[in-house]
């Protein structure tokens, strides 16, 4: 099956620094990739859509100035959280869309943001 | 997409099977039902879906009434490792590439 891989797993940092995760498809091709936030005990929320080689689409109430999103190749996306703070902890999770075949959609295993 | 309703939590005995229903009563003709499972601190991961017709695979079966209002996830015998929080999710065309909406989903856990 079609892997995400997400990396790192965690990272812990201090306040004010910025934070960059990666995530990529690793044996498909994803025209799209979209980046979701998990607090603790609760869903999903959608905070970008990402398109290769186009500006990310963010969800309201999302600053796009603080979460940086580049998605320069069909394997590869980043979020970077600039100048963290403590309330910015939280599981960030990516997906991909594999352009070939039915569209399926697929998840990373998460990156869990300590923020000091 | 539809909006779907899920009891917050089941449990369920191991071995036995898990009956998780979800409501989507305002599903409209072209929305397929998914069901993805989210096992704690991972993302999650793909279960089945279905349009119309009952579906089956290696992981669950997938029962949706005839007027599709409604569906039922069942994971036939359940174990330990299905401890997870499952999300209903209705959405349109499979072929869409539109991103999914996560409601609260059902806490399942699994007792021995």
């Amino acid at each position: 099956g079609a892997v995400v891989s997400q990396h790192p797993s965690r990272v812990i940092c201090k306040s004010g620094t910025s934070v960059k995760i990666e995530c990529r498809s690793l044996d498909f091709q994803a025209t799209t990739m979209f980046w979701y936030r998990q607090f603790p005990k609760q869903s999903l929320m959608l905070m970008a859509t990402s398109n290769e080689g186009s500006k990310a689409t963010y969800e309201q109430g999302v600053e796009k100035d603080k979460f940086l999103i580049n998605h320069a190749s069909l394997t590869l996306s980043t979020l970077t959280v600039t100048s963290a703070h403590p309330e910015d902890s939280s599981f960030y999770i990516c997906s991909a869309i594999r352009t070939s075949g039915n569209n399926e959609q697929f998840f990373g295993p998460g990156t869990r943001l300590t923020v000091l | 997409d539809a909006k779907t309703t899920q009891p917050p939590s089941m449990d369920c005995a191991e071995g036995r099977a898990a009956n998780l229903p979800c409501n989507h009563s305002t599903i409209s003709g072209n929305e397929y039902v998914y069901w993805y499972r989210q096992i704690h601190s991972q993302g999650p991961q793909y279960i089945i879906h279905g349009l119309k017709n009952n579906e089956t695979n290696e992981m669950a079966s997938l029962i949706i009434t005839e007027d599709r209002k409604s569906s039922t996830l069942i994971l036939p015998h359940a174990t330990l490792r299905d401890t997870a929080v499952y999300y209903c999710i209705v959405r349109v065309d499979l072929n869409a590439g539109n991103m999914l909406t996560f409601g609260g989903g059902t806490r399942l856990m699994v007792k021995p």
